[in-house]
């Protein structure tokens, strides 16, 4: 069974700096790999998402993530935060066992942006 | 398009009673699924449906039912709340898969059941 883990909890940086949010997944078979964002009282919206191909993926705000197959990673990254970027990133994987609907979640990264 | 809807907003329980939350799409997806989102556990998925007249469990099934009669509709029952199901529930869309497509999210319910 495919797993996902995101590296610290909460992560703060300040305006400008690089963001770097780490996802780490396990699966049996090559996935499918995505990030979404949370922002407060809100439902989760897809930054992007790794399915074949190249594996620096670009997604929406400046973001985007790269697939390393002999790392077991995809981590996400922005060169220059904003404050609009202050959310909760959660990373999810899939396989393409026959039959599986499911994606599997991370527990979620709250990203803190200093002024 | 409204996107993926979702009532109430919010809502108290009593331990034992039993609710319907709602979800309704616009968007002619098939598949549609319900997530419950715990601080420090992500989101896990409860049931799911790949189509009109379809529902499969998740990972968190137990106290929870499901139907989906119509495309644009997949409510989410629970029978009879008990205090571990305090949690903010998440209805969302997908054109197709699951797991390989991109998910809609409704705005989420939050319940908390005393």
């Amino acid at each position: 069974a495919q797993s996902v883990t995101q590296l610290g909890s909460h992560v703060s940086v300040s305006e400008g700096a690089l963001v770097l949010l780490r996802c780490n997944y396990s699966s049996s078979v090559p996935p499918y790999l995505f990030w979404y964002v949370q922002y407060p009282n809100q439902g989760l919206q897809l930054l992007l998402k790794y399915t074949t191909g190249a594996t620096l993926v670009k997604g929406i705000n400046g973001f985007e993530a790269e697939f390393k197959k002999s790392e077991t990673s995809f981590h996400l990254t922005k060169p220059s935060a904003h404050m609009s970027d202050a959310a909760e990133y959660f990373c999810a994987v899939s396989d393409l066992t026959f039959g599986n609907e499911k994606l599997t979640f991370g527990t979620g990264t709250r990203l803190t942006i200093i002024p | 398009n409204a996107g993926v809807t979702q009532t109430p907003k919010f809502q108290v329980l009593k331990t034992g009673q039993s609710m319907t939350l709602q979800c309704a799409q616009d968007m002619n997806h098939e598949y549609m699924s319900w997530y419950r989102q715990d601080p420090g556990m992500g989101l896990r998925l409860i049931h799911y449906s790949v189509g009109a007249g379809i529902t499969d469990q998740g990972e968190v099934p137990n106290g929870y039912n499901v139907s989906r009669s119509t495309t644009e509709d997949f409510p989410l029952r629970l029978l009879s709340a008990a205090p571990s199901q305090t949690s903010v529930y998440f209805c969302a869309s997908s054109r197709g898969q699951a797991s390989i497509n991109e998910q809609f999210f409704g705005p989420g319910t939050r319940l908390t059941v005393l």
